[in-house]
């Protein structure tokens, strides 16, 4: 069965700081990886995705991600935090490349302070 | 505007009194899937749809049934609600072909 697990369920930076939050995945076959961001009383939003194509990923917003099979890891990092980041972060992943079901990780909730 | 909409956006209910959330989408999507998102868990999945008629069970679907009527439409329905169920719920729709997922705002249930 698939799986991701994201470590650290809270990451406190200071604006401007690196962002770094953590993913690694479980699966049997070669996955599909997803990072959605949820703002405060809103739905998710696609941040990013890795499709087996290149492994360092670009989304919205700044944000990447590096695919890493040897460390089964799939984590996301923006350079330069903004206060506008602060949100809960959940990592996905999907097996079968169509997205049917969507595992998700338990979410990591970024703060972000002056 | 492409959307996913969900209603009521919160609900409070008493332990066995039947309901129904109500996901609506615009695009045409062949795909409708229902998460619930608890602490500590992030989100689940209950139930999907890959077409019109064609259901089947995610990862936690005791409790809930669903249909697809409709290709727009794909009601969440609890017919005995129990305190268990009080959670964060969201629909979500997708393209056949793509991979990825949007999602409503949300429903947020509150089981007495």
């Amino acid at each position: 069965a698939q799986s991701v697990t994201q470590l650290g369920s809270h990451v406190s930076v200071s604006e401007g700081a690196l962002v770094l939050l953590r993913c690694n995945y479980s699966s049997s076959v070669p996955p599909y990886l997803f990072w959605y961001v949820q703002y405060p009383n809103q739905g998710l939003q696609l941040l990013l995705k890795y499709t087996s194509a290149a492994t360092l990923v670009k989304g919205i917003n700044g944000f990447e991600a590096e695919f890493k099979k040897s460390e089964t890891s799939f984590h996301l990092t923006k350079p330069s935090a903004h206060m506008s980041d602060a949100a809960e972060y959940f990592c996905a992943v999907s097996d079968t490349g169509t997205a049917s079901k969507l595992t998700f990780g338990t979410g990591t909730r970024l703060q972000v302070t002056l | 505007e492409a959307q996913v909409t969900q209603n009521p956006r919160y609900l409070i209910t008493v332990t066995g009194k039947k309901l129904t959330v109500t996901c609506s989408q615009n695009m045409n999507h062949e795909y409708m899937s229902w998460y619930r998102q608890d602490p500590g868990l992030g989100l689940r999945q209950i139930y999907y749809s890959m077409n019109v008629e064609v259901t089947d069970k995610g990862d936690v679907p005791e409790g809930y049934k669903v249909s697809r009527k409709e290709k727009r439409n794909f009601p969440l329905i609890l017919e005995s609600p129990s305190p268990n169920q009080t959670s964060l719920y969201f629909c979500a729709s997708r393209r056949a072909g793509t991979d990825t997922q949007y999602f409503g705002p949300g429903t947020r249930l509150t089981v007495l």
